[in-house]
């Protein structure tokens, strides 16, 4: 069964500074999808980013980027020049097609320190 | 347009009672999708719905079920609640079954006594 294991509980980091958040998955397919989605308190989640393993080069959006290591089965989040309304519960999912149901880590709570 | 929106927000149950949520797309949207969230277990896949047919079911017993309406508005019901259904009900819509973004609404935050 695929799982997606998050081992950073909590993380801190200084606002302006980067931060790397760690995600790792198990899966036996060649073809799936990884996604990193945010929490903020109180508020609704919402898709941060998305990587399709058929495609080596990285995703980008904005100030958030991955590092994708399809042999190692890792998939990290790096947030650059963090930002106060960075402060999240981040999710790191993983989904085996589009038509298959999504897998989520147990999350990493971001706080960012003024 | 509006966001997904779900009904109530908040709600407080007796074990032993049933429970039906709602939620209702973004206007368009054909697939809905329940999630469950706790402390303990993090976000679990509960079940999808498009076009009032159920695509993919969860690991959760036969107490959790779901419909889709004609208009894409989705209901969960849980029967018989237990201590440990106590949990934020996510929804999230999406254009289509298969699409990749998925929005999803503010949750209903069940809880048993």
């Amino acid at each position: 069964a695929q799982t997606v294991t998050q081992s950073q509980p909590e993380m801190s980091v200084q606002e302006a500074e980067t931060v790397t958040l760690s995600c790792t998955y198990d899966t036996s397919e060649s073809d799936y999808y990884l996604f990193w989605y945010k929490q903020p308190p109180s508020r609704q989640m919402i898709l941060v980013i998305r990587q399709e393993a058929y495609k080596q080069q990285n995703a980008t959006e904005n100030r958030f980027s991955v590092n994708f290591q399809k042999a190692a089965k890792s998939f990290s989040l790096k947030i650059s020049d963090s930002q106060l309304g960075d402060a999240a519960m981040y999710f790191c999912a993983y989904r085996r097609d589009l038509d298959d149901k999504i897998i989520f880590g147990k999350g990493t709570r971001l706080h960012i320190l003024p | 347009k509006a966001g997904v929106t779900q009904t109530p927000r908040y709600l407080i149950k007796t074990r032993g009672q049933q429970v039906t949520l709602s939620c209702s797309p973004i206007s368009g949207h054909r697939s809905v999708s329940w999630y469950q969230q706790t402390p303990g277990q993090g976000l679990q896949f509960l079940f999808e719905y498009f076009s009032e047919t159920q695509r993919n079911k969860g690991n959760f017993p036969g107490r959790f079920s779901g419909r889709q309406f004609s208009n894409s508005r989705s209901e969960m019901n849980v029967s018989t609640l237990e201590l440990g259904d106590s949990a934020l009900y996510l929804c999230a819509s999406s254009l289509l079954t298969g699409y990749y973004e998925q929005y999803f609404g503010p949750g209903t935050r069940l809880t048993v006594t």
